[in-house]
């Protein structure tokens, strides 16, 4: 149990147009998803906390209008990446958390490259 | 401050070795600390610990959680050349704030 899918696993877009990834809890719900990202050799940097049904919460410095997150149902969120550049390439990890103690699940990750 | 420390950054073994990653936390709202190993893509959940000496076992690794001295152990015995990978410590805050807060890994690698 606990697996949690992300699609799609890997993208290569051009500078200026908006990638949709989807983050998907397979066999649980989850009211609370998380969206990260992680340069090379570097650790998970939380970009925002995704709750079902209601706005997202950012993390500082996290830009709201360029990560546009929806979690409309118990099962799926989406982090939409809206005018791509190039600094914007890195791996997006999201998680879905689950238990009485918060358990956190990871996709397999997303990544993409901005040209 | 809710900070997590991991030591060390970087080791490296010769498989049969036994190695033992350490990852210390602030006090501060701690509910549970997590393990991850993470290699080539996300991490994987390995153990979660939230009550002080009772130790978690999964075939060769094992995990356990002083709160008394804010620190847990990952024991990884007979080391194997795929346990090489990125171990993550993650500390998960009490109340409603559900953020894990990570601590920046120890990268195994185990040498054949």
């Amino acid at each position: 149990g606990a697996v949690v899918s992300q699609h799609p696993s890997w993208v290569i877009c051009k500078s200026g147009t908006s990638v949709k990834i989807e983050c998907r809890s397979l066999d649980f719900q989850a009211t609370t998803m998380f969206w990260y990202r992680q340069f090379p050799k570097q650790s998970l940097m939380l970009m925002a906390t995704s709750n079902e049904g209601s706005k997202a919460t950012y993390e500082q410095g996290v830009e709201k209008d360029k990560f546009l997150i929806n979690h409309a149902s118990l099962t799926l969120s989406t982090l939409t990446v809206t005018s791509a550049h190039p600094e914007d390439s890195s791996f997006y990890i999201c998680s879905a958390q689950r238990g009485a103690y918060n358990e956190q699940f990871f996709g397999p990750g997303t990544r993409l490259t901005v040209l | 401050e809710d900070k997590v420390v991991q030591s060390p950054l970087s080791l490296v073994v010769h498989e049969g070795d036994t190695v033992t990653l350490n990852c210390s936390y602030e006090v501060t709202n701690f509910r549970s600390l997590l393990w991850y190993k993470q290699e080539k893509k996300a991490p994987t959940f390995l153990f979660m610990l939230t009550s002080s000496g009772i130790e978690k076992k999964s075939g060769r690794l094992s995990s356990i959680l002083d709160k008394k001295e804010l620190f847990s152990i990952l024991n990884i015995t007979a080391t194997q050349t795929g346990d090489s990978a990125v171990y993550l410590c993650a500390r998960l805050n009490a109340g409603n704030n559900r953020k894990l807060i990570w601590g920046l890994g120890t990268s195994l690698a185990v040498n054949p």
